[in-house]
């Protein structure tokens, strides 16, 4: 079965340093590629996505993401994190069978600290 | 702003009592798509409909249930509730898409159902 894996439910970081997030999946077919982020009391939203081309994707506030086959990898990065980043973070992928679905990660909660 | 409108934001009830949401999805979306979120459970995929019509189905439980109108508002109806049942659930749509499908999806705020 589809799976996806978030490394680390939560990750501390200082302000102005890298962030980093984890998500591998697994799947025996190239799936699409997403991070949702979700801050506190609101909904989730479209951080980046991964289709078809570049390989490395930039998304909204300074993120991107990097897709490595070969790894079955999408982690997310950002260089210089800034307190307002502070949120959950959700790795998602389409399922082999439905571009419609979406196969979710446990999340990761990025705390900031001052 | 998502486009997506969810109401009521929060709610409060008692067990074994029904409750209705309800969810309008982004101008021209056809797919709505429920899920429930909970600090135990996480983001859980409960039903997806498009264009009136049921898609597919996660963990939905039997007494839940859900629809979506001809004016492709959706109502998810949550009966015999239980203390459990108490998470933030949320509706989002996706955009028609002629062509590649990708999965995006458009989230609403959600609604905090809680149940005492």
């Amino acid at each position: 079965a589809q799976s996806v894996t978030q490394l680390g439910s939560h990750v501390s970081v200082s302000e102005g340093a890298l962030v980093l997030l984890r998500c591998n999946y697994s799947s025996s077919v190239p799936p699409y590629l997403f991070w949702y982020v979700q801050y506190p009391n609101q909904g989730l939203q479209l951080l980046l996505k991964y289709t078809t081309g570049a390989t490395l994707v930039k998304g909204i506030n300074g993120f991107e993401a990097e897709f490595k086959k070969s790894e079955t990898s999408f982690h997310l990065t950002k260089p210089s994190a800034h307190m307002s980043d502070a949120a959950e973070y959700f790795c998602a992928v389409t399922r082999s069978d439905s571009n419609y679905q979406l196969i979710w990660g446990a999340g990761t909660k990025l705390i900031i600290k001052p | 702003d998502s486009g997506v409108t969810q109401t009521p934001k929060h709610l409060i009830t008692a067990t074994g009592q029904r409750v209705t949401l309800r969810c309008s999805p982004r101008s021209g979306d056809l797919s709505v798509y429920w899920y429930q979120q909970s600090l135990d459970q996480g983001l859980q995929f409960l039903i997806q409909y498009y264009n009136g019509e049921e898609r597919a189905k996660g963990n939905i439980l039997e007494r839940f249930s859900a629809q979506q109108f001809p004016d492709l508002h959706s109502e998810l109806n949550l009966s015999s509730l239980e203390l459990g049942d108490s998470a933030l659930y949320f509706c989002a749509s996706s955009p028609r898409t002629s062509g590649r499908k990708t999965g995006e999806l458009f989230f609403g705020e959600g609604s905090r159902l809680t149940v005492l």
